[in-house]
């Protein structure tokens, strides 16, 4: 059984461009969820998403920020307009069964903006 | 709301030594709590998780006690090795809204 998978896993990009990064959740496992990784910080929630569905999206920044998880497909974080602060490591989790008691995470996109 | 405070790092410790690395909680309810290990360049892994009070998670030679009284889920192993370097963190999981909330991580250097 696959893991998380993510890609790409390092992208850079110029200020003012966009960034699309995506997860492919585990077989079997319907519950996705992206975190953002500052330099030397922990990670911070950004977005819980089900099959067509935002779920939570408490920590997505109100602008410049989306997220989706279509019928078909990986899930999709998008970032417009990047700026140098949204330079980190994104990770992408998912699970099973509601409630999320054990999520397992991708590798992370480490995202550059230059 | 919800919030985890770990033991500042960096930790540098002898191979063979004892390790503890203390993790308190903040939260309503009766969250799960986990910890999660990290090395350079990858993602997180879950390295053992607890589910209610009293309960004692363990893997690889760690152990972690969810401790109500104390709000507390220090990790703990009997003698580290080289490996186990890597940034550890500390986490519980929302009751209701599902989201981990992290602490800050814990960067350890073990030294042959």
């Amino acid at each position: 059984n696959a893991g998380v998978m993510q890609n790409p896993r390092h992208l850079v990009r110029r200020r003012g461009q966009e960034a699309r990064l995506r997860c492919s959740p585990m077989k079997g496992h319907s519950h996705v969820y992206w975190y953002r990784q500052l330099p030397e910080e922990g990670l911070k929630f950004m977005v819980y998403l089900q099959k067509e569905n935002i779920i939570d999206e408490s920590g997505m920044p109100k602008e410049r920020f989306s997220a989706e998880f279509p019928k078909e497909g990986p899930s999709i974080l998008r970032i417009q307009q990047v700026v140098r602060g949204d330079s980190a490591a994104y990770f992408c989790a998912s699970s099973e069964l509601a409630g999320g008691r054990e999520q397992y995470f991708g590798p992370g996109t480490r995202l550059t903006v230059t | 709301g919800d919030s985890v405070t770990q033991m500042e790092g960096p930790v540098t410790l002898s191979e063979e030594a004892f390790l503890t690395i203390n993790c308190t909680y903040t939260a309503t309810g009766y969250p799960s709590l986990f910890w999660y290990v990290q090395y350079p360049g990858e993602g997180l892994q879950l390295l053992l998780k607890a589910t209610k009070a009293d309960d004692k998670g363990s893997n690889k030679g760690f152990e972690a006690t969810y401790r109500k009284e104390t709000t507390s889920f220090h990790l703990e192993k009997g003698s580290v090795q080289v490996s186990d370097s890597a940034v550890y963190f500390c986490a519980l999981s929302d009751q209701l809204t599902q989201k981990l909330v992290f602490g800050q991580g814990t960067r350890l250097t073990i030294n042959p």
